[in-house]
């Protein structure tokens, strides 16, 4: 069954700390894909990034960066010099054939301060 | 990128109305649209999986009489919530899938009944 968890439900920083957002799945499927939405307060969910399976190179954009692991089933997001702006909840996503439906975890609230 | 549109993006309602909601794919044609719900300080939960032209497939626990979908055209799926009730509120939110893995959600859909 596919699963996906974010141990970390609240994090708070301070403004120009890195952080970094944890996202552990599960899968049974050779083929699928990750990704990353960012949630501000408007609730329209944002796109940050997707990964397929056999990409495992990590990917920087910004000051966002992403750490795909498949050993460990981990597709970890870490925020560099975060800002205000970045305050949001953050939801790791796993999508897999054939029906391709989100699965979602429960989610990363990030508050970042001044 | 691809575009989707969600109709309205608030609507209060009393108890025991029916709502539709509309999730429209502005530029491009989706055999398959998604309807997640999200309640307050939740993850996103599937609801269906709708299939234009076929009847729609609803997840576990999600009442299919309650919970009318549509997808009439390869633009367009409704969600019809019907005899809603205060429980029934919460952000609902489509997706429409482009090709492959290519998936874009709408901004959702905040139903409140009174």
């Amino acid at each position: 069954a596919q699963k996906v968890t974010q141990a970390q439900t609240e994090i708070s920083v301070v403004e120009k700390e890195d952080v970094t957002l944890d996202c552990v799945y599960e899968t049974r499927d050779t083929t699928y894909y990750l990704f990353w939405y960012k949630q501000p307060p408007s609730g329209e969910l944002v796109f940050l990034i997707r990964r397929n399976s056999f990409d495992e190179q990590n990917e920087i954009s910004g000051r966002y960066s992403w750490n795909f692991q498949k050993s460990t089933s981990s597709f970890n997001f870490t925020i560099t010099a975060s800002q205000v702006v970045d305050s949001a909840v953050y939801f790791c996503a796993l999508s897999e054939a054939p029906r391709q439906n989100f699965v979602f975890g429960p989610g990363t609230r990030l508050s970042v301060l001044p | 990128g691809a575009v989707v549109s969600q109709h309205p993006s608030r609507v209060i309602c009393k108890s025991g109305t029916s709502v539709k909601i509309e999730c429209r794919s502005l530029d491009f044609q989706a055999t398959t649209m998604f309807w997640y719900r999200q309640f307050p300080k939740q993850s996103l939960m599937l609801m269906a999986t709708s299939n234009e032209g076929s009847k729609a497939t609803y997840e576990q626990g999600v009442e299919k009489d309650k919970f009318l979908i549509n997808h009439a055209s390869l633009t367009l799926s409704t969600l019809t919530v019907t005899s809603a009730h205060p429980e029934d509120s919460s952000f609902y939110i489509c997706s429409a899938r482009h090709t492959g893995y290519e998936q874009y959600f709408g901004p959702g859909t905040r139903l409140t009944v009174t």
